[in-house]
């Protein structure tokens, strides 16, 4: 079966690095998201990107983050100069089209720690 | 604004008992509702999903749940708990903001299964 994957699965990063999180969509997706959820707390909306550009970003979604699809296959979530409130585990979701009955899929996560 | 409210942040049962998770949600358009089960340190799983169609829907392991518009539910339920159904579950709401859809999760409840 067709799976997400992130990797790397727990990175821990000393605050003010920078730390790159890497997702390998399910190859026929269009529609790549990245979420966030913190400890204990609920699953956050970040970022929504399709056809090589941003389509939505929350307001957690500032200007130390940013998305890409450097090569086509890998999507990428990058956070300059992280912050301990960054500590959280992030999600990547694809889904293979448009409409909203479309499900996602998830990846695994990454469980990221700043310290 | 859409929103899912997921009432009862811990739920415990016994064993063999009925499960009850509930998820209420506020749309102004027809929505997509799904169920996400998130294992200890796991990823997001789809547990079930409605659409359109019959409005109860059955998933995986047991779950089913049953889409009721005039009370704005979208409770998930199990005759029988089993010890491997301990986990958090998500509810969500796919929706369309600003062009791009999304998910809406709510809050998750954290379901304790008692020997």
């Amino acid at each position: 079966e067709p799976e997400v994957t992130q990797t790397p699965s727990h990175q821990v990063t000393q605050m003010g690095q920078e730390v790159i999180l890497r997702c390998v969509p399910i190859s026929n997706h269009l529609y790549f998201y990245w979420y966030r959820q913190i400890l204990g707390q609920k699953v956050e909306f970040l970022v929504s990107f399709y056809n090589n550009e941003i389509s939505e970003k929350s307001e957690i979604f500032d200007d130390q983050f940013s998305v890409e699809r450097p090569d086509g296959s890998n999507f990428t979530l990058k956070i300059r100069s992280t912050k301990l409130e960054d500590s959280a585990m992030y999600f990547c979701a694809t889904r293979l089209g448009e409409g909203s009955s479309s499900e996602a899929f998830f990846g695994q996560g990454t469980r990221l720690t700043v310290v | 604004a859409q929103s899912v409210t997921q009432l009862g942040s811990h739920v415990s049962v016994s064993e063999g008992a009925l499960v009850l998770l509930r998820c209420n949600y506020s749309s102004s358009v027809p929505p997509y509702l799904f169920w996400y089960v998130q294992y200890p340190n796991q990823g997001l799983q789809l547990l079930l999903k409605y659409t359109t169609g019959a409005t109860l829907v059955k998933g995986i392991n047991g779950f089913e749940a049953e889409f009721k518009k005039s009370e704005t539910s979208f409770h998930l339920t199990k005759p029988s708990a089993h010890m491997s159904d301990a986990a958090e579950y998500f509810c969500a709401v796919s929706l369309i903001t600003s062009g791009t859809y999304k998910y809406i999760f709510g809050t998750g409840t954290r379901l304790k299964v008692l020997a």
